[in-house]
């Protein structure tokens, strides 16, 4: 799996967006970008996942760069239950294992 | 919205002995999996499970641990004689198919004294 390389730790204020920035450029053509997070030490949430264009749902937004040797997660008005670490994990799609790193993390602030 | 629920919440056990962590997936999911966290580290991939049998597991995953699915709804982590560095979070996660997401119960945490 290819590595990812995170900022330890970003800050944002409360109602803003979130941009969590994400490097993974060893990733090959048929690996996917997951993103998961992790509230104080409760079990790792899914939030999105992409392979090349750019995702949205009701939690967050993916955008993956033309090389895909980057993406950023946005989370676009956050809210102080989205502190949390936030992993950027590149994978391939059907693989039976996610291997996390130390992820960001994110502390939204009133 | 559906759950992944584990049990106990918190386990304290001697060294040496024996402990079975729960892990109830959603039920209509096909593929389970087993991750620790050691207090402090990354979460950690142990073991997936799919089909009855285990499709593949980490180097942590020696022979003091097994799964099993003993009755079609439970999924269970067994450590034969626990060791002190097993004192972790164990999360139960389980997932529809293979394409997308796990959904992660809330954790055992497990303490070994």
């Amino acid at each position: 799996d290819a590595k990812t390389t995170q900022p330890p730790s970003m800050d944002c204020a409360e109602g803003r967006a979130a941009n969590l920035p994400c490097n993974h450029s060893t990733i090959s053509g048929n690996e996917y970008v997951y993103w998961y997070r992790q509230i104080h030490s409760q079990g790792p949430q899914y939030i999105i996942h992409g392979l090349k264009n750019n995702e949205t749902n009701e939690m967050a937004s993916l955008i993956i760069t033309e090389d895909r040797k980057s993406s950023t997660l946005i989370l676009p008005h956050a809210t102080l239950r989205d502190t949390a670490v936030y992993y950027c994990i590149v994978s391939l799609q059907g693989a039976q294992k996610l291997v996390f790193g130390q992820g960001t993390r994110l502390t939204i602030n009133p | 919205e559906p759950e992944v629920t584990q049990t106990p919440s918190h386990q304290v056990t001697q060294m040496g002995q024996e402990v079975i962590l729960r892990c109830v997936p959603i039920s209509n999911h096909l593929y389970f999996y087993w991750y620790r966290q050691i207090l402090g580290q990354k979460v950690e991939f142990l073991v997936s499970f799919y089909n009855n049998e285990i499709s593949e597991k980490s180097e942590i995953f020696d022979d003091q641990f097994s799964v099993e699915r003993p009755d079609g709804s439970n999924f269970t982590l067994k450590i034969r004689s626990t060791k002190l560095e097993d004192s972790a979070m164990y999360f139960c996660a389980s997932s529809e198919n293979i394409y997308y997401g796990y959904t992660f119960g809330s954790g055992t945490r497990l303490t070994v004294v």
